[in-house]
């Protein structure tokens, strides 16, 4: 079975960008997460979804958005991007998106801008 | 602003050591505790969800005690192999994921 995957790997942006990163969760997860990680800090949740519902949101400006699609892929979009956005992103997937559900992770998307 | 302490921030053992790590988090209003190994160039990979106070859950040489009255976790390797290197995460939920910074470890053929 497939894992979870991202795309793109990797992406440089320039200051003012908008970006789009996809993920897919594994087959028949419903629920799909969000993470910032930036390099010497655990990862930072920035958004939940499950059933193209929002379940929660983390401390993170509007500038940051993300939606869910019937098949339960996920886009993270973020606007205006700025070189505090740098980071690695991870989409994690779990059945139900529960407190102890399992949650399993992507190889995250690489995001660099200048 | 909710803090999940790991300690500590890096350990170097020789092959065959036993090892042993902390992650601290509030003792109030409890859900769960998981645990993670990151491995370079990897994705995050589960290792343990703990629930209940007094858990203690293993996989091979790891294995994971809990205790929720007093916030902190312990994650033990015994026998340390070079491909235990990684960096070990733990996440305290409560109504999201609060991740520590994380412990990594070098073992030392």
């Amino acid at each position: 079975d497939a894992g979870v995957t991202q795309s793109p790997t990797h992406l440089i942006k320039t200051r003012g960008q908008h970006v789009t990163l996809r993920c897919s969760p594994i087959s028949g997860h419903k629920s799909v997460s969000w993470y910032q990680q930036v390099l010497g800090q655990g990862p930072q949740f920035i958004f939940q979804y499950y059933e193209k519902e929002e379940r929660g949101r983390g401390n993170f400006p509007d500038r940051f958005s993300a939606r869910q699609f019937p098949n339960y892929s996920s886009e993270l979009n973020v606007n205006a991007l700025l070189l505090g956005d740098s980071a690695l992103y991870l989409c994690a997937s779990s059945a139900a998106g529960g407190s102890t559900d399992t949650q399993y992770f992507g190889p995250g998307t690489r995001l660099t801008v200048l | 602003i909710l803090n999940v302490e790991q300690s500590p921030q890096s350990l170097h053992v020789q092959e065959g050591d036993s090892t042993n790590f902390t992650c601290s988090f509030p003792s109030s209003n409890f859900y769960a505790l998981h645990w993670y190994r990151w491995e370079t160039a990897k994705s995050p990979e589960a290792l343990f969800v703990m629930t209940l106070n007094g858990d203690e859950k293993k996989k091979g040489r790891i294995s994971a005690t809990l205790n929720t009255k007093e916030g902190y976790s312990y994650l033990y390797i015994k026998g340390s192999q070079p491909e235990d290197s990684a960096t070990y995460l733990c996440a305290f939920v409560r109504n999201q994921f609060y991740f520590g910074t994380g412990t990594s470890l070098t073992v030392i053929p």
